[in-house]
């Protein structure tokens, strides 16, 4: 079935640093990914849409200077947070739409956990 | 405004007994509705969708799910419940008309399934 990896699985940095999480599908090419953030025990809150070939789509009350969203080719989409500070220390997951099936059925990463010191 | 909502943050069950997840649904149109499960620190993983058709839909893991339109209803059901099955269950919902992907999310809700 349809795979999608994210790396790292765990990362901790310092204050002001940057970060890049990326997130690759294996098996199949995604034209839309999706960037989800989730604090311990809520739900998944949808940061972005990344769409190959155009920006990304943010959702309202996401700095888009501060998660910066590239998605270079049709299977991998990469999540940069920039100038991290402990409040953005979170599980971010993406996820990522089959081309080929039907325009609903996603495909979630493990995840990753990122940590500001 | 579209939502989805899990009315119960944690779910007890015994081991053997069925158990039931609850979820309501308003989404304009006719909605595509999903189960997905999270174990500690890791993503999702799909259980089990409904798009049309038979209103009782199977999915991994012996789960399944009934959608019920008068209700707006799509409640996750297992008639034996396994220890392994405690986890974090999200139910989500997409209009179908729509070609965004993007999944409503519901507030999750944890089952504990005991010994």
């Amino acid at each position: 079935g349809a795979v999608v990896s994210q790396h790292p699985s765990r990362v901790i940095c310092k204050s002001g640093t940057s970060v890049k999480i990326e997130c690759r599908s294996l098996d199949f090419q995604a034209t839309t990914m999706f960037w989800y953030r989730q604090f311990p025990k809520q739900s998944l809150m949808l940061m972005a849409t990344s769409n190959e070939g155009s920006k990304a789509t943010y959702e309202q009350g996401v700095e888009k200077d501060k998660f910066l969203i590239n998605h270079a080719s049709l299977t991998l989409s990469t999540l940069t947070v920039t100038s991290a500070h402990p409040e953005d220390s979170s599980f971010y997951i993406c996820s990522a739409r089959d081309d080929g099936s039907g325009a609903n059925v996603l495909t979630f990463g493990a995840g990753s956990r990122l940590t500001v010191l | 405004a579209q939502s989805v909502a899990q009315p119960e943050d944690q779910v007890n069950v015994a081991e053997g007994n069925p158990l039931t997840v609850k979820c309501t649904y308003s989404v304009s149109g006719n909605p595509y509705l999903f189960w997905y499960v999270q174990y500690p620190n890791r993503g999702l993983q799909f259980l089990l969708k409904y798009i049309t058709g038979d209103n009782l839909v199977k999915g991994s893991y012996g789960f399944e799910a009934e959608f019920n339109k008068s209700q707006t209803s799509f409640h996750l059901k297992k008639p034996s419940a396994l220890v392994s099955d405690s986890a974090l269950y999200f139910c989500a919902a997409v209009r179908g008309s729509s070609n965004t992907g993007k999944l409503i999310f519901g507030q999750g809700t944890t089952l504990q399934v005991k010994p």
